[in-house]
């Protein structure tokens, strides 16, 4: 069963620590995606990456950086954790533009 | 850019049909999904349009027009099991862009 998986489901961090949240896709799948999903504000898209190494800012890019140094592997970091970057992060694979994207389970994070 | 519209929420008895509305302004368009997300869990894949037209899967429907920026999904025989959160996604510029998504709450 070919699934994305998202290392941790929920995560508590402290505000100004450094967090890393990871992603594994086993589909050989060139594209890769970081969402986070807010009551009201919907999914929207913090960075995504067509290629190993390759990475281009999506919507709301502040504040978060992005690592892809294998293609199977896709790391949201926050460099400084603030409160308003609790949220519900979604990361999210898929073959080429036009196709469906397979989604992790997500990771629920909270910032005190 | 993109900019994607769908109502919030809409409440239907189990059995009955339900239509839900998206309409968006895209720069550029490579089709249009439909995703089912269930409280607390990922979103799954329901359906995709990239021409006009209605394709039919099941117990669901997604309709496009492309000239309109239109899309809806119909839900028939509702379920219980289908409460949830039904987000309209666009393809285009190398992104998924997605509107808020409608929860959909069935009732007996």
């Amino acid at each position: 069963d070919v699934k994305v998986t998202q290392s941790s489901r929920y995560l508590v961090k402290r505000t100004g620590e450094k967090v890393f949240l990871e992603c594994v896709q086993d589909m050989d799948h060139e594209n890769m995606f970081w969402y986070r999903q807010d009551p009201g504000l919907g999914l929207r898209l913090i960075y995504f990456s067509y290629d190993v190494k390759m990475k281009e800012k999506g919507d709301i890019p502040e504040g978060y950086s992005v690592s892809r140094e294998k293609k199977e592997r896709f790391s949201l970091i926050l460099e400084s954790a603030s409160t308003n970057q609790t949220s519900m992060y979604l990361c999210a694979s898929s073959r080429g533009q036009g196709r469906g994207y397979t989604f992790g389970s997500g990771t629920r994070l909270t910032v005190v | 850019g993109q900019n994607i519209d769908q109502p919030t929420e809409m409440t239907a008895t189990e059995g009955a049909i339900v239509q839900i509305n998206c309409t968006y302004q895209t720069s550029g368009f490579n089709g249009l999904f439909w995703y089912q997300q269930h409280a607390g869990e990922a979103p799954t894949f329901l359906s995709y349009n990239v021409l006009d037209g209605l394709e039919e899967k099941g117990r669901f429907s997604s309709f496009l027009s492309r000239s309109k920026g239109y899309s809806y999904l119909l839900l028939k025989e509702l379920q219980m099991k289908d409460s949830a959160s039904y987000l309209c996604a666009v393809s285009g510029n190398n992104r998924l862009a997605f509107g808020k998504g409608n929860q959909v709450v069935v009732i007996p």
